[in-house]
């Protein structure tokens, strides 16, 4: 089993739908909880970070994490083509522990016009 | 600051030949990472520099791989006897500690392919 799971996709919604993008996790040392979006071609980016529980909001986005649950969300509203990537979720043991990130598979999503 | 770069993007070998590719961080940050990442997959940790201190290595660098970082800027991951298996994007990273906690700026990748 992966230390973080997240589903592939890929997904495809109608611009300005909501979208919901989920990782799970096993590792309970993961303190630092992020989001990066890759485009084709590209190397990551970071898009939102989150340490320990909580919410997080910035613009359009939303990260919400639940340590009880081992969970990880991201919201999109008001979807725009330009959202159009693979969505990667990250996870770090951080201070203490590892530096390494541990990622997700990545979930691929397309904005339709 | 231009971000990460890395040299070359695209490189083609026969299986068995020996290849090196070169990250260069941003210039203030003192800790560069390397992960490989393959189609459909998320990116793996390789290994960890701390200045040019190697401080972390994972299994998946088996005795084919070695990564340097002589004088704490670049630093290089060669391949010894390339194997198909090894066809991958390499991804550097580097970071800075004190700014967004282990926030790592990636590079575009050098893309391998073994024939």
């Amino acid at each position: 089993q992966k230390e973080v799971e997240q589903d592939p996709g890929p997904l495809s919604v109608p611009e300005g739908a909501i979208v919901s993008l989920n990782c799970t996790y096993s590792n309970s040392a993961f303190q630092y909880f992020m989001w990066y979006r890759q485009y084709s071609r590209k190397g990551p980016e970071l898009l939102m970070y989150t340490y320990s529980s909580g919410n997080k909001e910035d613009g359009r986005f939303t990260a919400q994490v639940d340590k009880s649950s081992k969970y990880i969300s991201l919201f999109i509203r008001d979807s725009q083509p330009s959202d159009s990537a693979t969505y990667l979720c990250a996870m770090s043991e951080g201070i203490q522990g590892a530096q390494k990130l541990v990622f997700g598979q990545g979930t691929r999503l397309t904005i339709n016009p | 600051d231009t971000g990460v770069s890395q040299d070359p993007r695209h490189k083609i070998t026969k299986r068995g030949q020996n290849v090196t590719f070169r990250c260069d961080p941003i210039s203030e940050h003192n800790r560069l990472y390397w992960y490989r990442q393959t189609l459909g997959q998320g990116p793996e940790f390789l290994t960890y520099f701390q200045n040019e201190a190697q401080l972390e290595k994972s299994r998946l660098l088996s005795d084919r791989f070695s990564a340097e970082r002589p004088k704490g800027s670049f630093s290089t991951l060669e391949i010894q006897h390339t194997e198909q298996g090894d066809s991958a994007m390499y991804l550097c990273a580097s970071s800075q500690p004190g700014l967004v906690p282990y926030e790592q700026y990636f590079g575009p990748g050098t893309r391998l392919t073994v024939t």
